[in-house]
């Protein structure tokens, strides 16, 4: 076990609405990142938070936002959800300590868009 | 945007075999190579953290080299085992602690 915990595991939405996913990082971790996992490929980075603030972007659209909070849990948001926003979503923990400290991952959340 | 693939995409390989697969990456602004091991149902799990041309990192019967300069990683399963069966990952990382994943191996050991 990781200890990064995220919520919640499976998820369906309908095209058009609206999705928070969330995550506990791990204790003394103050960076999340998150990751987007279509069927048949490698995880695509989305965004980064370090201490509260986004500090790396992949390339996904503005619908696409997230918050990190004091504890430093964090959430993805999705807005206007497309049927191409399927995927399995995964977060990070990461001590942003070092540069080379390794990332602990949950089990993700498996979002389907119908 | 920065290119880290792997080959092959799938492997099939019988119990007690030895197999190996690459990590191809940019060989500029490194900072260290991930290898992570993800199981079905389970998060991804991290092998190794590389960082210096040259490094080769040992866990069990599962090594890695590391070639920065040319930009490319190996790993190596000595007598691979069921229990190996899982999509492996690496992912470079250049500035900060963004990580840019490959598209993965994907190793079934069969008995």
């Amino acid at each position: 076990e990781t200890g990064v915990t995220q919520s919640p595991t499976h998820l369906i939405k309908t095209r058009g609405q609206q999705v928070t996913l969330r995550c506990s990082s791990q204790s003394g971790h103050n960076t999340v990142s998150w990751y987007q996992q279509a069927l048949g490929q490698g995880p695509q980075f989305i965004f980064q938070y370090y201490r509260e603030e986004e500090n790396g972007r992949g390339n996904f659209p503005p619908r696409f936002s997230g918050l990190q909070f004091p504890n430093y849990s964090s959430e993805l948001n999705v807005n206007a959800l497309e049927l191409d926003d399927s995927a399995l979503y995964l977060c990070a923990s990461i001590s942003g300590g070092t540069e080379n400290t390794e990332a602990f991952f949950g089990q993700g959340t498996r979002l389907t868009v119908v | 945007i920065l290119n880290v693939e792997q080959s092959p995409q799938s492997l099939h390989v019988q119990e007690g075999d030895s197999t190996n697969f690459t990590c191809s990456f940019p060989s500029s602004n490194f900072y260290a190579l991930h290898w992570y091991r993800w199981e079905t149902a389970k998060s991804p799990e991290a092998l190794f953290v590389m960082t210096l041309n040259g490094d080769e990192k040992k866990k069990g019967r599962i090594s890695a080299t590391l070639n920065t300069k040319e930009g490319y990683s190996y790993l190596y399963i000595k007598g691979s085992q069921p229990e190996d069966s899982a999509t492996y990952l690496c992912a470079f990382k250049a500035a900060g602690n963004k990580l840019t994943f490959g598209g993965g191996t994907r190793v079934l050991v069969k008995p």
